[in-house]
């Protein structure tokens, strides 16, 4: 199966660490990305090719995989965390999956 | 550091066709892939499709597959996204985003992600 499985909500509290997962088989071929979006405004890629990080993203935030999860790790979340994330990948024939969205909370 | 501007908010009726555009600032057209991604209300992204403007190819979703064109014009330096056949289901916000690394292709070429997103694009269906 293509889909990708992310928990709906998750909250955590200022300064502490979140984990964010996104389930699929195919995450056992294909590395995810994650993309970060702000209300009212555009997605940011915040993780690419599993777990690495664009210029610019602060590094609190890593990615890591774990046999068909793919998992977004915020340490120390700030306020600006506050955010939906979406996992995502590309497979061999060029087509694209999105997980479903996480609305993550910062208490 | 590359832009990505799109065309203004359209109206459409049941039916009916839109074209939306999108144009790099700042650099040209080449060999990244440009994906087109949509998110209705209060929902998730969705990819409808793609173009690599160097190798002039396109790649579509299969839920989109006969609805939707992606081209590339060089001369404008602009990419285009047209749906045909509009319900209401294809109100949403459009974005182009740019892969962020070049592609010889789509099949079996690696992935980085999408680096640079356009404003994005609403589009309204409504009778």
């Amino acid at each position: 199966s293509s889909k990708l499985a992310q928990d709906p909500a998750v909250s955590v509290a200022l300064g502490q660490t979140v984990r964010i997962t996104c389930q699929g088989d195919s995450l056992r071929d294909y590395f995810a990305s994650w993309y970060q979006q702000k209300a009212g405004q555009a997605p940011i890629l915040v993780i690419f090719d599993g777990s690495h990080r664009p210029s610019g993203v602060p590094d609190r935030i890593s990615g890591s995989r774990s046999g068909n999860t793919a998992s977004l790790t915020i340490t120390g979340t700030q306020a600006e965390d506050d955010a939906d994330y979406f996992c995502n990948f590309r497979d061999n024939s060029g087509k694209h999956v999105f997980g479903g969205g996480t609305k993550l909370t910062v208490l | 550091q590359v832009q990505l501007v799109q065309s203004g908010a359209e109206v459409r009726k049941p039916g009916s066709s839109v074209r939306v555009s999108c144009k790099p600032s700042g650099d040209t057209l080449n060999d990244h892939a440009m994906n087109w991604v949509r998110q209705a209300p209060g929902q998730g992204l969705e990819w409808l499709g793609g173009v690599i403007p160097y190798f002039r190819t396109s790649n579509y979703a299969q839920r989109f597959q006969g609805t939707v064109v992606i081209t590339a014009d060089e001369s404008t330096n602009t990419v285009y996204m047209e749906l045909s056949s509009l319900t209401l289901e294809d109100t949403a916000v459009y974005y182009c985003a740019r892969d962020s690394r070049p592609s010889s292709g789509w099949y079996r070429s690696y992935y980085y992600g999408m680096d640079v997103w356009g404003q994005g694009t609403r589009i309204t269906v409504s009778s």
